[in-house]
């Protein structure tokens, strides 16, 4: 079946400019988790969903970050007057659920690119 | 909040051979830690993971190890293999807790003929 999905794939833009970055989970898959990538370093989790709510935001690095999902499945992801140290991998994840031992499948990315 | 440290940041080993990369974490209460990997320009990809109620776990070539009251596991991979080469991640988690996963740096295996 399809896995998770992520675009855009490549996104450049200007500081100071909004960015919106959206996440298609696997369907069905109740949980959903955004991570950051950056160059040659780890994942750092931002925040996590368990259907429409938000239960964990701390990962969010400042108020110029939100997320929201709708409807259980897509979730956006939106920066708002990006600055250049956002530049890194977005990567999205869903899971079955989150609460118990589920595998965490990831999409394939956004790079961001802030100039 | 949880940290986790992974060593070595390279390793590289002659095909055949065995690689052994080591995780530490701060958090007693994570429970479930499972190993990524990644290629180059490619979504992390899960290969093992173990739960804290199990000392070690076997898939083929693949093995993980946990030792809960040094809060550190491991990743073994044996009779190393060209396509073996990428960057391997391991991470835990609190799967009562949302099972938000956090990361160690990576370890970029490189896999010699």
């Amino acid at each position: 079946g399809a896995g998770v999905s992520q675009s855009p794939s490549n996104k450049v833009t200007e500081k100071g400019k909004d960015v919106e970055l959206r996440c298609d989970p696997i369907s069905g898959h109740t949980a959903l988790y955004w991570y950051r990538q950056s160059l040659g370093q780890g994942l750092e989790f931002l925040i996590y969903f368990q259907g429409n709510s938000a239960p964990d935001k701390s990962g969010l690095p400042s108020d110029r970050f939100s997320a929201e999902r709708t409807g259980g499945s897509v979730s956006t992801l939106t920066i708002q007057r990006t600055q250049q140290e956002d530049s890194a991998v977005y990567l999205c994840a869903s899971s079955l659920r989150s609460q118990g031992v589920y595998e965490q499948y990831f999409g394939p990315g956004t790079r961001l690119t802030v100039t | 909040g949880e940290n986790v440290e992974q060593h070595p940041s390279t390793l590289s080993v002659q095909e055949g051979d065995s690689a052994v990369i080591k995780c530490t974490y701060s958090d007693s209460a994570s429970n479930y830690f499972p190993w990524y990997k990644q290629e180059l320009g490619k979504r992390p990809q899960l290969i093992i993971d173990i739960r804290s109620n199990v000392g070690e776990k076997k898939d083929q070539r693949i093995a993980v190890t946990l030792n809960k009251t040094a809060k550190h596991f491991s990743l073994h991979i044996t009779e190393t293999q060209p396509e073996d080469s990428a960057v391997y991640f391991c991470a835990a988690s609190i799967t009562g807790g949302g099972n938000k996963l956090t990361f160690g740096t990576g370890t970029q295996l490189k896999v010699e003929l």
